[in-house]
């Protein structure tokens, strides 16, 4: 199943370093989402955009950073993060808002490792 | 803000027994009930949804019932296998909000 795709899959940074991950859609979507996954939060939405334009933000610092180019891709751009940041990181789309009462199509997930 | 709240966090059961998952929630506008199953490595995937207007759906070993007025909804899981073994998460997200809250999830453990 190759709907919603991630890369990098595995990625470990230091905490003075700029990554980014990746996710690309081939559903013909208008929302995407990234998640973050982790012990202590399950499934914590972070941001939402929706035909492009971000819609939500859910109290994310600003060590993380989305770009969403256009409706097939999103980024997520990392800076400085804390240890604290390590978790699974998931990408997700659906029709348009989820609110709508549109499935979500989560990707593999980015497994972050900040040391 | 939306509060869906999950109960149990584990669940356990033999196999061939029913399991059930429960949750509320607090948007008496949420209008779309979903229930995601993420097995150990895998990705949430979408296995049976209901909506508003519906207080009950089946799909073979698997139903969602939801009491509005109440304010929650279950997923009941009969004849459980192995392969049911995961983390179930149900959502409330609500009409017109691109906002989707999850429960923290309800990891089952089907015994052989």
């Amino acid at each position: 199943e190759t709907g919603v795709t991630q890369t990098p899959r595995h990625l470990v940074m230091g905490m003075t370093n700029k990554k980014s991950l990746k996710c690309e859609q081939h559903l013909g979507h208008n929302a995407m989402y990234w998640y973050k996954q982790s012990a202590k939060k399950p499934l914590e939405l972070m941001f939402v955009y929706n035909f492009k334009e971000q819609t939500e933000n859910n109290s994310v610092p600003s060590r993380f950073s989305p770009e969403c180019p256009n409706s097939s891709h999103l980024f997520l751009h990392l800076h400085t993060l804390q240890p604290e940041d390590s978790a699974l990181y998931l990408c997700a789309s659906s029709q348009d808002h989820f609110g709508g009462g549109n499935t979500i199509y989560f990707g593999e997930g980015s497994w972050l490792t900040v040391v | 803000g939306e509060n869906v709240e999950q109960h149990p966090s584990t669940l356990s059961v033999q196999e061939g027994d029913s399991a059930v998952i429960k949750c509320t929630y607090s948007d008496s506008a949420s209008n779309y009930f979903p229930w995601y199953k993420q097995e150990l490595g895998k990705r949430p995937q979408l296995i049976i949804d209901i909506r508003s207007n519906v207080g009950e759906k089946k799909d073979q070993r698997i139903a969602v019932t939801l009491n509005k007025t109440a304010k929650h909804f279950s997923l009941h899981i009969t004849e459980t296998q192995p392969e049911d073994s995961a983390v179930y998460f149900c959502a409330a997200p609500r009409a017109n909000a691109g906002k989707s809250t999850f429960g923290d999830g309800t990891t089952l453990t089907v015994k052989p």
